[in-house]
């Protein structure tokens, strides 16, 4: 089955830890997004990449960072910078220039 | 003001009832429009995609868009405990390349049996 894959879906995290989130895709899309989403606030673009090796910040890039080496993966670290980390964090993959996008199943992140 | 304004709710009707879900909008260059439903703990599931003002019915469901009046809205008939979830309005301009999508901030929907 095609689809989106997160994990872990729950994740505790120290003060000053770095963290990274997993997000896989086998829909073949091109291009990836984070969001992060908070109660009362809907969805917040992280960043988002169109195409392997390329990507962009979004409306709230400080504090993560991405990378995107392959078609299928698009990994997100929260730093120690990111001074509210705690949240339900999403990715999503459409084609390339489709603003109809595909969710994952969401990573909950929670720092102590 | 936002971009998106949609009423978080919660809405509790009773099972069989019509529900209506809406939200407004400002920004006319918006002309992609498109319904998820988020149950809790998991990530949205797209449900409807309409393209510039009118109708579109798939199922129990109904999406229509005024965009003469910035205004879009969500019609589940039959609705069913299983209706029960958060739906999130979102919208593009669509106007080639990367399609920034603009969420509202869901409206929570209750189908009490």
């Amino acid at each position: 089955d095609g689809g989106i894959t997160q994990s872990p879906k729950y994740l505790f995290r120290k003060e000053g830890q770095n963290v990274t989130l997993s997000c896989e895709q086998n829909l073949n899309h091109d291009a990836m997004y984070w969001y992060r989403q908070d109660p009362g606030q809907g969805l917040r673009l992280i960043y988002y990449s169109q195409i392997v090796n390329d990507f962009q910040k979004g409306d709230i890039a400080e504090g993560y960072s991405v990378s995107r080496e392959k078609k299928e993966s698009f990994p997100l670290t929260v730093t120690s910078a990111q001074k509210n980390p705690t949240a339900f964090y999403l990715c999503a993959s459409s084609r390339r220039g489709a603003d109809t996008q595909y969710f994952g199943p969401g990573t909950r992140l929670t720092v102590l | 003001q936002k971009e998106v304004e949609q009423d978080p709710g919660p809405l509790s009707v009773p099972e069989g009832a019509i529900v209506s879900l809406n939200c407004t909008y400002s920004n006319s260059a918006f002309q992609y429009f498109m319904w998820y439903r988020q149950y809790s703990r998991k990530g949205p599931e797209l449900l409807m995609y309409t393209y510039s003002s009118g109708n579109k019915e798939d199922g129990r469901f109904t999406a229509q868009v005024d965009k003469s009046s910035k205004y879009i809205s969500l019609f589940i008939r039959d609705s069913q405990p299983s209706d029960s979830a958060t739906y999130l309005c979102a919208m593009s301009a669509g106007s080639g390349g990367y399609q920034k999508v603009t969420f509202g901030t869901g409206t929570k929907l209750q189908v009490i049996p």
